[in-house]
């Protein structure tokens, strides 16, 4: 089944203590995007990659690192979390040169920093 | 970037048909149209898209105005799991393949 894969679900950390939610997909992809949803502000992009070894900041990257070392995984990274990054996130792919095509979403990553 | 608007509710009653509209009058030549709808607790998916012409698929319809400056998603027969949240989005043709999301139309559905 074609799909993208988040773990963990949900996640309670602490402030200052690194973590890093997984994002893989099997659908061969060359597009992934990260996003944070937040009530009445939406979905913003985080971070997207084009490619292996190609990323990109997207409109908030702050706070926020990534890799995409192999074209199935997008890692993403908060290297010293903050409470301003308790959020629901989500991975998205897409296959290359299809801007019309459809994203993948993940089911989501739910995060509090306290 | 270009931007949507869409109200931020609307209400439907069980196996009767729901227009969602959205308008979007910056939207430019290159702008693809899209709708994703994202049930509670779930991440967004893929409904319909289109760029000029009127487009049908199993889940819906997208009626596209002749100046682009505005659409409509179509739901036929509303059902109880078409309660969501649907966005209309534009994407432009770059590198990004950036997709601007709006707030959305949460559609409540009554039995």
């Amino acid at each position: 089944e074609a799909q993208v894969t988040q773990n963990p679900r949900y996640l309670i950390t602490v402030t200052g203590k690194k973590l890093t939610v997984t994002c893989s997909q099997n659908m061969n992809h060359e597009y992934m995007s990260w996003y944070r949803q937040d009530p009445g502000l939406g979905l913003r992009q985080i971070y997207y990659s084009m490619n292996v070894e190609v990323t990109d900041k997207g409109d908030v990257p702050e706070g926020y690192k990534v890799s995409r070392k192999e074209k199935r995984n997008f890692p993403l990274i908060l290297e010293s979390p903050s409470p301003n990054q308790t959020s629901l996130y989500f991975c998205a792919s897409l296959p290359r040169g299809r801007v019309a095509e459809k994203l993948f979403f993940g089911s989501g990553t739910q995060l509090s920093v306290l | 970037d270009a931007k949507t608007t869409q109200p931020n509710s609307m209400e439907s009653n069980e196996e009767e048909p729901v227009h969602l509209p959205c308008n979007h009058s910056t939207i430019s030549g290159t702008d693809y149209i899209h709708w994703y709808r994202q049930l509670p607790s779930q991440g967004p998916e893929y409904v319909i898209h289109g760029l000029t012409s009127n487009v049908n698929n199993r889940m819906a319809s997208l009626a596209i105005a002749e100046d682009r400056k505005s659409s409509t998603l179509i739901l036929h027969r509303a059902t109880l799991r078409d309660a969501a949240v649907y966005y209309c989005i534009l994407s432009n043709a770059g590198n990004n393949r950036k997709l601007i999301w709006g707030l959305g139309t949460s559609l409540a559905v009554n039995p």
